[in-house]
C-alpha cells in the first residue's frame, strides 16, 4: 500500500530561521509528488508538483526537491505569513487519487 | 482562487440524519474527487467521478455516495450520519486531458459537525 510520511509533525521557527520539511514515500512508479499549503479551516492550496528525481521548483521563499525516496520543502528566511500546515501527496496507482501525509504544522514567530 | 466552489461552508447535523454537500468544479475540469479531513489528519480519499461515472473509491462505507452532473458539478451524500463523520469535506477537481500528473485543485471545504 502506498504510504506518505511527513516529518516533523510540528515545527516552530523564528522569523528568518531557515529549515526543511521532509516527505518520504513508498509508491511504485511515482507519477508525481504534490506539495500543498493549508491554512486553518481552509482547503489545501497547490504549491508544486515534482515529477522526477533531481527536479527542483521554487516559489518565493519555498523550494521543493525530489529524490527517489523523499521530497524536501526548504523554507528560506521564513516570515510569519508562512505559518500553515504543509501537506505532501502522491497519486496512487493508475488513478488520480491522492494519498496524503498528515502534514507538518509550521509556526513562524516574529 | 482555484475556481472550485463548495456549499455549504458549515453545517450541523444530528446523528442519523442525511446530508448533501455540493461542489462546482473548475471550468474545463471533468474529474471531481471528494476527500474527508479529520482534525490533525491529512485528507482521505472518498471517491472520484469522471464524466459522471464513479472512477475509484476509498475505504468508506456505502452510506457515502455521490453524483456528478453533465456540467461536471458534483454532490456528496452521506446517510445515517455518525459522530465520527464530523470533518472537513473537500472537493477537488482536475482535468485528465493532459494525462497523468494533472494538478488537482481543492475547494475551501464544507465543515460538517454531527451532534
Amino acid at each position: 500500500e502506498d504510504q506518505v510520511t511527513q516529518s516533523p509533525e510540528a515545527l516552530r521557527l523564528q522569523e528568518g530561521e531557515s529549515s526543511s520539511l521532509n516527505c518520504s514515500y513508498t509508491v511504485s512508479g511515482l507519477r508525481g509528488l504534490f506539495w500543498y499549503r493549508q491554512d486553518p479551516g481552509k482547503g489545501p492550496e497547490f504549491l508544486f508538483t515534482l515529477y522526477s528525481a533531481g527536479e527542483e521548483k521554487e516559489k518565493e521563499r519555498l523550494k521543493a526537491t525530489l529524490t527517489k525516496k523523499e521530497s524536501f520543502l526548504h523554507i528560506t528566511a521564513p516570515k510569519p505569513e508562512d505559518s500553515a500546515t504543509y501537506l505532501c501527496a502522491v497519486p496512487e496507482g493508475g488513478s488520480e487519487k491522492l494519498v496524503f501525509g498528515k502534514g507538518t504544522k509550521l509556526t513562524v514567530n516574529p | 482562487e482555484t475556481g472550485v466552489t463548495q456549499s455549504p461552508t458549515h453545517l450541523i447535523k444530528t446523528r442519523g440524519q442525511q446530508v448533501t454537500l455540493r461542489c462546482s468544479s473548475q471550468s474545463g475540469h471533468n474529474t471531481v474527487s471528494w476527500y474527508q479531513q479529520a482534525l490533525g489528519q491529512g485528507p482521505q480519499f472518498i471517491f472520484q467521478y469522471y464524466r459522471e461515472e464513479e472512477n475509484g473509491r476509498g475505504n468508506f462505507p456505502p452510506r457515502f455516495s455521490g453524483l456528478q452532473f453533465p456540467n461536471y458539478s458534483s454532490e456528496l451524500n452521506v446517510n445515517a450520519l455518525e459522530l465520527d463523520d464530523s470533518a472537513l469535506y473537500l472537493c477537488a477537481s482536475s482535468s485528465t486531458a493532459g494525462g497523468f500528473g494533472n494538478t488537482i485543485y481543492f475547494g475551501e471545504g464544507s465543515w460538517l459537525t454531527v451532534v
